[in-house]
C-alpha cells in the first residue's frame, strides 16, 4: 500500500523556468510533509517542510504547497538551475500516530537543462 | 556532510550470509532510523530506535534486526541474505522522537549491499 505517491518518475525543465514536482498521499493522519533532494551515491538531504496547519511554505527558490482536501502537495522551484538536477522525494509523517517514521514517495528525477 | 556516519560504504556478500551495517548518529541525536532503497521500491522505512528502545517498525523482514546501543550508535543485522536484499541502506537520525515540528531527520550516505 503506497501511502505517498509521486506519479512522475522524471521531469525535464529548461534552466530559468519553473519546476513543479507533485506528490499525493492517502493517509489523512499525515500532518507533516517534507521534501528531500538526493544526488547519486549520497544520502537524501532535507530541503523544505510544511505542517498541515499551513498551505504554503517558502524558502528562497523553493516553495511547497499543501492542499489537504486533495491530499496533494507540490514543490515549486523557480528559477530552476542545472544544480537542481537530482532525485526529489516527498515524505510524510503522522506525528501522533506513527511516531517519527517518514513515509517516502518513489521519487522524481529532475533534470534541468542549460 | 550530514553528521550521520555509516559503515561500510560498500559490501558484497553471497546469498545465505549475514552482514551488519553500522550507523553513528549526529552528535546529540537520540533517534535513529533505518531505510532501505531498492530500484523498484523507493525509500522504505524499516525501523526506528529512540534512546536505545525500539520506537516504530515498518517493512522490516524477520530476517533483519536492529539495535541501538547505549552510546546511541545503531546496527542493522541482515541474515540469510537473498538476491533481493541488494539495496542501499540508509541510516538517519534526529534529535527528538518524532519527526516534524522542526525535528528534521538527517541521512547518512548509505551502505551499498550487493548480494551475489
Amino acid at each position: 500500500d503506497q501511502q505517498v505517491k509521486q506519479n512522475s518518475p522524471s521531469l525535464s525543465v529548461q534552466e530559468g523556468r519553473i519546476s513543479i514536482l507533485n506528490c499525493d498521499y492517502t493517509n489523512s493522519m499525515f500532518d507533516y510533509f517534507l521534501w528531500y533532494k538526493k544526488y547519486p551515491a549520497e544520502g537524501p538531504t532535507f530541503l523544505i517542510s510544511i505542517s498541515s496547519i499551513k498551505d504554503k511554505n517558502e524558502d528562497g527558490r523553493f516553495t511547497v504547497f499543501l492542499n489537504k482536501s486533495a491530499k496533494h502537495l507540490s514543490l515549486h522551484i523557480v528559477p530552476s538551475q542545472p544544480g537542481d538536477s537530482a532525485v526529489y522525494f516527498c515524505a510524510a509523517s503522522a506525528i501522533y500516530n506513527q511516531g517519527g517514521k517518514l513515509i517516502f514517495g518513489q521519487g522524481t528525477e529532475l533534470s534541468v537543462k542549460p | 556532510d550530514s553528521g550521520v556516519t555509516q559503515t561500510p560504504k560498500h559490501l558484497i556478500t553471497a546469498t545465505g550470509q549475514r552482514v551488519t551495517l553500522r550507523c553513528s548518529p549526529r552528535s546529540g541525536d537520540l533517534s535513529v532510523y533505518w531505510y532501505q532503497q531498492s530500484l523498484d521500491q523507493g525509500l522504505q522505512f524499516l525501523i526506528q530506535y529512540y534512546n536505545g528502545e525500539e520506537r516504530a517498525k515498518g517493512n522490516i523482514l524477520e530476517r533483519f534486526s536492529a539495535q541501538q546501543f547505549p552510546d546511541l550508535h545503531s546496527e542493522l543485522n541482515l541474515s540469510s541474505l537473498e538476491l533481493g536484499d541488494s539495496a542501499l541502506y540508509f541510516c538517519a537520525s534526529s534529535v527528538a522522537i518524532q519527526s516534524g515540528r522542526g525535528n528534521t531527520i538527517y541521512f547518512g550516505e548509505g551502505s551499498w549491499l550487493t548480494v551475489v
